[in-house]
């Protein structure tokens, strides 16, 4: 069955980075599967990150974020990376991998990571 | 920006039918999926592309869309049913409403 696994959470200093990693299996990863990034802020709702192409070669970011965090892919490793620097105490949130959906319009996400915690504070 | 509204809360008795919504400018013309959540777990999608439902998702659970809202409903509402529900849509990126919490008391 298809499985997304985070990892790379953790505490960090404001101005610090952390580099998140979510390993794909049970699927082609590199079958025109879009990669996202999605993050809950503790007490609120699901806000959209990043995702990036199959390929690689297009990516896009919420403006939260935009010039701080970087996603990138390995395909060989069925991984997908969310780099995040220049941290803020309001970046603090749960961070979800989450795959795009394949059929159809592919506007929807179709499986989702466990999460992983990222606590932004001195 | 474009944004999707939900009502903060929701209840209902179990085996009730309870709808929740999902409101937006022109949402008739877009792609709905819905999500759930429960705490401390990965969310799950209950219906993509505006009514459709993934397999192994309960036939108690489908969804509608007219004008500008998209709703879903679930029907004979269980104990298990409670959770976070969120609506998400594209309007140049990723949207997500703000969450309806349900409760099923």
């Amino acid at each position: 069955q298809v499985q997304l696994v985070e990892s790379g959470g953790g505490l960090v200093k404001p101005g610090g980075s952390l580099r998140l990693s979510c390993v794909g299996s049970g699927f082609t990863f590199t079958d025109d599967y879009y990669m996202t990034w999605m993050r809950q802020p503790p007490g609120k709702g699901l806000e959209w990150i990043s995702y990036i192409s199959s390929s690689g070669s297009y990516m896009s970011y919420a403006e939260s974020v935009k010039g701080r965090f970087t996603i990138s892919r390995d395909n060989a490793k069925k991984s997908a990376f969310l780099l995040m620097d220049s941290l803020r105490p309001e970046d603090t949130a749960v961070y979800f991998c989450a795959r795009r959906g394949l059929g159809g319009s592919g506007d929807y996400f179709d499986h989702w990571g466990q999460g992983v915690m990222v606590t932004v504070s001195s | 920006s474009y944004e999707v509204s939900q009502p903060p809360s929701v209840s209902v008795s179990p085996g009730q039918t309870v709808t929740i919504t999902c409101s937006g400018h022109k949402l008739g013309g877009k792609y709905v999926s819905w999500y759930q959540h429960k705490a401390g777990q990965s969310p799950v999608m209950v219906i993509f592309e505006s009514t459709k439902r993934p397999s192994g998702i309960p036939e108690r659970f489908y969804a509608s869309k007219s004008g500008n809202t998209a709703s879903l409903t679930i029907s004979g509402a269980q104990a298990i049913d409670e959770a976070d529900y969120y609506c998400q849509t594209w309007d140049k990126s990723v949207v997500f409403g703000g969450g309806t919490k349900l409760t099923v008391l």
